[in-house]
């Protein structure tokens, strides 16, 4: 198996544009996690789905934020608009029910200049 | 509520010195997973060990060893001679395994630089 794969790796965008991050999860994981890592506020969870269903965005912070999982092999977290403060690196990552091991992807870094 | 406490913000060793990094948790919970993940220079987050509270027994991997203890509520992790390659950002985190919550909480994480 591949891994968790995130992309773009890296993504530099202007203040106000939209942003989109993809995820693939490893594949027969029934739920997938997106987290921020800032040097402020460490890592921190921002949404999860089980079976592609979220379960809980109170991670989320603020309107301009949305995640989706429209099947079981792709998810997205898009940002619009996008702030400077919202550049941190994205990890998503995924797991199995009863498996408590989270497998991470490589995360994508953003820049909001 | 959960929590995960790294102390140690930054730890400088020089090669093969043995080096602890130190990982007090806090729950409610009775039943818990803890983890250790490493996250080098790259960036990538790497899964080290995952434990469960009812599993007090310490566990040695070649040059990494943890101890867990419930009385202290500390899951400790220490690495033997350690290398150049074992430089990177150290994250201790909790997951409760009951009810609806699977969020793995993650400790603010130890900067360790082993020096040649």
């Amino acid at each position: 198996d591949a891994g968790v794969i995130q992309s773009p790796r890296h993504e530099v965008t202007e203040m106000g544009q939209e942003v989109t991050l993809r995820c693939k999860p490893i594949s027969g994981h029934d739920y997938l996690f997106w987290y921020r890592q800032t040097m402020m506020r460490g890592l921190e969870l921002l949404i999860y789905f089980n079976n592609n269903v979220p379960i809980d965005d109170s991670g989320m912070p603020e309107d301009r934020f949305s995640a989706k999982m429209p099947n079981a092999s792709f998810s997205t977290l898009k940002i619009q608009p996008s702030e400077p403060r919202d550049s941190a690196v994205y990890f998503c990552a995924s797991r199995f029910t009863g498996v408590y091991g989270y497998t991470f992807g490589s995360g994508t870094r953003l820049t909001v200049v | 509520a959960q929590k995960v406490t790294q102390a140690q913000t930054e730890i400088s060793v020089v090669e093969k010195e043995d080096v602890t990094l130190d990982c007090v948790y806090e729950t409610r919970d009775t039943t818990y997973y803890l983890f250790w993940y490493k996250q080098p220079p790259s960036g990538e987050l790497v899964f080290l060990i995952r434990r469960n509270s009812f599993d007090e027994q310490n566990e040695i991997s070649g040059r990494y060893s943890w101890n867990f203890q419930k009385s202290t509520s500390s899951f400790n992790f220490t690495i033997t001679a350690s290398q150049v390659v074992d430089s990177a950002v150290y994250f201790c985190a909790l997951s409760e395994a009951g009810g609806a919550t699977n969020k793995l909480i993650f400790g603010t994480g130890t900067l360790l630089a082993v020096q040649p």
